[in-house]
């Protein structure tokens, strides 16, 4: 089974700050990569998928890239609604559809 | 709009039986593979089943095979997870999910509410 393993799992930023969060993956998944936002009590919501391409109505300020192994999530300017935990999952060689363990983005 | 609503929830004992449904609402659902994720208790997320759109094939987290078993009825818009042998180790909020495609990229773009499980004596 593929291993998805994101860092940090968690950090602190304040609101304008540019934010990273990387997932890599145990094998090569080439763009199969998808990332989601959850808030405590909330279902996840899809940010972005097949790596790059951001899903209806997400605000350009999150952006994705990566292929093969590595895939890294970009917020450009942190906002009050940002915070909150983002997972990565990989949709290659499925089943299991596996998860990484989550980054927590916290007020700094 | 893609409602998705889970019920079926509770608390149970030890080696006990739970059925869980996904009532969907607003898409075609027989042209749609469904999932259950679920989630821990200040845990993260781990995938748990996947039913094909038509039903025909099914596939499990190893750590449920054997004990749990995904199904669909079309003609309700429902999707079911019932679960058998329950463990403390299965507490946890369960979601139910559709998944897309893009090329051959899937990803979970609707989600529904989540229902507790609670599995204890």
């Amino acid at each position: 089974d593929i291993q998805m393993t994101q860092s940090p799992s968690s950090l602190s930023a304040s609101v304008g700050d540019r934010v990273t969060i990387t997932c890599r993956a145990s094998q090569n998944i080439n763009n199969y990569l998808n990332w989601y936002q959850q808030k405590p009590g909330k279902a996840p919501n899809l940010l972005v998928y097949a790596a790059s391409t951001l899903q209806s109505g997400v605000p350009p300020r999150f952006s994705g890239s990566g292929s093969g192994t590595d895939f890294t999530l970009t917020i450009s300017s942190l906002q009050p609604e940002d915070f909150a935990t983002y997972y990565c999952q990989h949709s290659h060689s499925i089943p299991p559809w596996t998860f990484g363990q989550g980054t927590r983005v916290e007020v700094k | 709009q893609v409602q998705l609503v889970e019920s079926g929830g509770g608390v149970v004992q030890p080696g006990g039986s739970l059925r869980l449904s996904c009532e969907a609402s607003g898409f075609s659902f027989n042209a749609y593979g469904m999932h259950w994720v679920r989630q821990a208790p200040g845990k993260g997320l781990e995938w748990v089943a996947v039913v094909w759109y038509d039903g025909s094939q099914q596939y499990y987290v190893d750590s449920v095979k054997g004990r749990f078993t995904i199904s669909r009825d079309n003609s309700k818009n429902t999707l079911y997870l019932q679960m058998n042998d329950l463990r403390t180790e299965d507490t946890a909020v369960y979601y139910c999910a559709r998944v897309i495609y893009h090329a051959r990229s899937g990803s979970f773009d609707f989600w529904g509410q989540g229902t507790l499980v609670t599995v204890s004596s």
